[in-house]
């Protein structure tokens, strides 16, 4: 149980393009989910917080115009990198919980490669 | 602030010896605090996580111990196995979000 999965795992796109990621939950509700950014031998860094219909919570720094986050449904999360840029290049995870924090076990999706070029 | 440090950013072992991974945060109200394992370019898998009031935890050769006074936590593995090579991130909860401490690159020599 509490399998979280990620779509597309790597994609590549042109530099001033908009790519859509996206986390679900298959086999429950998260009431919560999560998006982390990781470059190469980096930590996990997250940029946001994803409560089922209403506005996400950006972490400081993460600018917000350019990072859409929607979280219609119990099971869906997307996030929107818009007008990429090559440091846009990373490895974006989603995570999703049960709970209403991160203070509940959190579920890790496999991950998005995004190389902007 | 809601730092989380770690230390060491790598540690080298020979197999059987124990590693130790220590982390400090900075956020008292932080109640929760996972370790998670990560292979290159895989999601971070939960190996262990205690919760602020437990001070050890214990999974077979995976221990974890928490000092909720002085905020800091660590991981110990014992007899260490090539395949727990990889990198090695604690987190703390400060504010109901999940901090990551910088990691550590474990490599366990045969």
């Amino acid at each position: 149980g509490a399998v979280v999965s990620q779509h597309p795992s790597w994609v590549i796109c042109k530099s001033g393009t908009s790519v859509k990621i996206e986390c679900r939950s298959l086999d429950f509700q998260a009431t919560t989910m999560f998006w982390y950014r990781q470059f190469p031998k980096q930590s996990l860094m997250l940029m946001a917080t994803s409560n089922e219909g209403s506005k996400a919570t950006y972490e400081q720094g993460v600018e917000k115009d350019k990072f859409l986050i929607n979280h219609a449904s119990l099971t869906l999360s997307t996030l929107t990198v818009t007008s990429a840029h090559p440091e846009d290049s990373s490895f974006y995870i989603c995570s999703a919980t049960h709970g209403t924090s991160g203070t509940y076990e959190q579920y890790f999706g496999p991950g998005t490669r995004l190389t902007v070029t | 602030g809601e730092n989380v440090e770690q230390h060491p950013s790598t540690l080298s072992v020979q197999e059987g010896d124990s590693a130790v991974i220590k982390c400090t945060y900075s956020d008292s109200a932080s109640n929760y605090f996972p370790w998670y394992k990560q292979e290159l370019g895989k999601r971070p898998q939960l190996i262990i996580d205690i919760r602020s009031n437990v001070g050890e935890k214990k999974d077979q050769r995976i221990a974890v111990t928490l000092n909720k006074t002085a905020k800091h936590f660590s991981l110990h593995i014992t007899e260490t196995q090539p395949e727990d090579s990889a990198v090695y991130f604690c987190a703390a909860t400060p504010s109901g979000r999940l901090i990551f401490g910088q990691g550590t690159e474990l490599s366990v020599k045969p």
